[in-house]
């Protein structure tokens, strides 16, 4: 099946600077790849997500990248806010039978 | 807005017990999953369903089975709890491609 490795597990950056979470993934049927944020207490949200027909995406001050040649993509945040704080999970899924595989996650703190 | 109802945000059960966990989902989904969620570990599958007394096992079934007798209630039981199934577990529904995972807010079961 399917291997996620997410990288790196924390990641403490100031208010303001930009933060960048990598992942790879094994498997090259994989053609949909969504980010999401976990606050505490809370359960994952969908943040941005993106089609291997597609290199990058752009939603305000996130964007997510992807390289199907080398089988991996990220998610970069610009600007960073406080209330970015929170573990971020990558997932990847071949698209049969819809089961998506979850990197380990990665706990962003942004301090002000 | 899809919304993901899990019944208990909190348990404590005693080694042995059997545990039933809830999930009911409000729009017409056919997909439903039960992950688990343990630090450095990420999110783990359980068991899936794809439709009404569908199953199917995920990466770590020993221990747990489902049941779905309606579409939108998905059940994760714990046939006799041991105290490493303490973890954060959390349902999701897939409506298709177009939506990715939905997550419910988690229940954190503590076995003692």
């Amino acid at each position: 099946g399917e291997n996620v490795e997410q990288h790196p597990s924390t990641l403490s950056v100031q208010e303001g600077d930009s933060a960048v979470i990598k992942c790879t993934y094994s498997d090259s049927a994989s053609n949909y790849f969504p980010w999401y944020k976990q606050e505490l207490g809370k359960g994952p949200q969908l943040i941005i997500d993106i089609r291997s027909n597609v290199g990058e995406k752009k939603d305000q001050r996130i964007a997510v990248t992807l390289n199907k040649t080398a089988k991996h993509f990220s998610l970069h945040i610009t600007e960073t806010q406080p209330e970015d704080s929170a573990v971020y999970f990558c997932a990847a899924t071949p698209g049969t039978g819809n089961q998506f595989y979850f990197g380990t996650g990665t706990s962003l703190t942004v301090i002000p | 807005d899809v919304k993901v109802t899990q019944s208990s945000r909190y348990l404590v059960k005693r080694t042995g017990e059997k545990v039933f966990l809830e999930c009911v989902q409000d729009m017409d989904h056919e997909n439903m999953f039960w992950y688990r969620q343990d630090p450095g570990l990420g999110l783990r599958l359980i068991y899936f369903s794809y439709d009404v007394k569908m199953k199917e096992k995920g990466d770590i079934p020993e221990g747990y089975s489902v049941s779905r007798e309606k579409k939108e209630r998905f059940s994760l039981i714990l046939e006799s709890a041991s105290t490493n199934q303490t973890s954060m577990y959390l349902c999701a529904t897939d409506g298709g491609l177009n939506y990715g995972y939905t997550f419910g807010s988690g229940t954190r079961l503590t076995v003692v």
